[in-house]
């Protein structure tokens, strides 16, 4: 089992549409949570961090249940801009390496 | 500020040669950690450094793979010999002590092995 898996995609949603990505992450002793977000051959960009509580960023909400080990992104009214792939990261251990899911690719078309 | 920076930017190299990849951090990040990704894969771990000292290389594939960060600034990963299974995306980060689970990576190098 992967330690961190994500919805495969590709998902394609026209402008303003709501989009909701899913992950469940293995190691239950996983630390701190993020979103990333990496465009076409770019590096990868962190989105935002992910508290228990769950949080927001204007157009961007994220939940994390630690019970189910599962974290969400959800993305409000989608733009162009938003086109991407959305990559689930969690750290497990005490010296912050980062464990990837492979990404969910986003297109929003006009 | 300026962000990480890597070179080259792109590498085509024969199998069994060398190659050497740069890695400068943010200035003032003491943690600089190198991922990669091969096709089709998802970015994985290759080390963690803290300063010059190696916290974690629980992640290099094998004894072909060296990194080095002398006097704790740039950090350098040497690949001797290139096998064709090396070929990937090659990304260093960086972070503050204080807020290490947030890194910041730099655009990476793209490495193909023939």
């Amino acid at each position: 089992r992967k330690e961190v898996e994500q919805d495969p995609g590709p998902f394609n949603v026209p402008e303003g549409a709501t989009v909701a990505f899913n992950c469940t992450y293995s190691n239950s002793a996983s630390q701190s949570f993020f979103w990333y977000r990496q465009d076409c051959r770019k590096e990868p960009k962190l989105l935002m961090s992910v508290y228990s509580s769950g949080n927001e960023d204007g157009r961007f909400t994220a939940q994390l249940n630690r019970a189910s080990q599962y974290i969400s992104l959800l993305i409000r009214d989608s733009k162009l801009s938003d086109s991407a792939t959305y990559l689930c990261v969690v750290n497990s251990g005490s010296n912050y390496k980062l464990t990837f899911g492979k990404g969910t690719l986003l297109t929003v078309n006009p | 500020e300026a962000g990480v920076t890597q070179f080259p930017s792109h590498s085509v190299i024969e199998k069994g040669q060398t190659v050497t990849l740069r890695c400068d951090p943010i200035s003032g990040h003491d943690n600089l950690y190198w991922y990669r990704r091969v096709m089709g894969k998802e970015i994985k771990f290759l080390l963690h450094f803290v300063k010059e000292s190696k916290q974690d290389e629980s992640g290099m594939p094998n004894n072909r793979f060296l990194a080095e960060r002398t006097g704790g600034t740039y950090s350098t990963l040497k690949v001797q010999p290139a096998e064709l299974e090396d070929s990937g995306v090659y990304f260093c980060a960086s972070s503050q002590v204080a807020r290490r689970g947030e890194q910041y990576f730099g655009p990476g190098t793209r490495l193909t092995v023939t």
